[in-house]
């Protein structure tokens, strides 16, 4: 099975606070994305990367910053961080082509106060 | 408007019934469809996937696809109290590697 670790598994936060979400794969994989997690939005993609150094905006960016610095290091960066941005952020990794499944990492509860 | 809506919200079914879980898309640009199931507390994980018009079987579970319809559905037969979950259904187009459209799921209950 593929590992992929997310690091912390909570955090708190106050609003305008800043915080960095890790997420390390030793897949392989050459995709890694970053997700949240919400009670009446499901799951949507926030950033996703192909490869070290490159950065592919998801659907929901806005108050998101990513850097992926290696294969295998994907980083979702919250800078100011608001209340909306409560959630349960889940990272991801897959191979290439459309058919490769996505393997989670255990995610991590963010709160903002 | 959610581009790929799951039905029902919610389902109960006894201990060794059948469940049905339906998903459809309404981005005529999707080619693949996936089900992932998530355990409360857990991370997503695939179930099944299915890229072609028909039928799939894997044990218990049983995926249709019609593509002309944009419509997907999953099937559990013999459903056990460990089946109980979210099940979440996705869909991307070729060329979109991994970025999936994700529906809000079907929370399944299985009684023993």
């Amino acid at each position: 099975e593929a590992a992929v670790t997310q690091s912390p598994r909570n955090k708190v936060t106050v609003t305008g606070g800043n915080v960095t979400l890790s997420c390390r794969q030793t897949n392989s994989h050459n995709y890694m994305y970053w997700y949240r997690q919400d009670t009446g939005h499901g799951l949507r993609l926030i950033h996703y990367s192909y490869g070290a150094g490159n950065l592919q905006i998801g659907d929901v960016p806005d108050g998101y910053k990513a850097t992926r610095t290696t294969q295998e290091d994907f980083f979702l960066l919250l800078e100011l961080a608001s209340p909306s941005q409560t959630s349960l952020y889940f990272c991801a990794s897959s191979g290439q082509g459309p058919n490769e499944r996505l393997f989670f990492g255990h995610g991590t509860k963010l709160s903002v106060l | 408007q959610q581009k790929v809506q799951q039905s029902p919200e919610s389902l109960i079914v006894p201990e060794g019934g059948m469940a049905s879980l339906n998903c459809t898309s309404s981005d005529r640009n999707v080619d693949y469809f996936w089900w992932y199931r998530q355990h409360s507390g857990k991370s997503p994980k695939m179930l099944m996937s299915i890229f072609s018009n028909g039928e799939k079987e894997e044990g218990r579970f049983t995926v249709h696809l019609n593509k002309a319809s944009l419509h997907t559905s999953l099937h559990i037969r013999d459903s056990q109290p460990s089946d109980s979950a979210l099940y979440l259904c996705a869909a991307s187009r070729t060329g979109n590697t991994g970025k999936l459209i994700f529906g809000l799921g079907t929370t399944l209950q299985v009684q023993p």
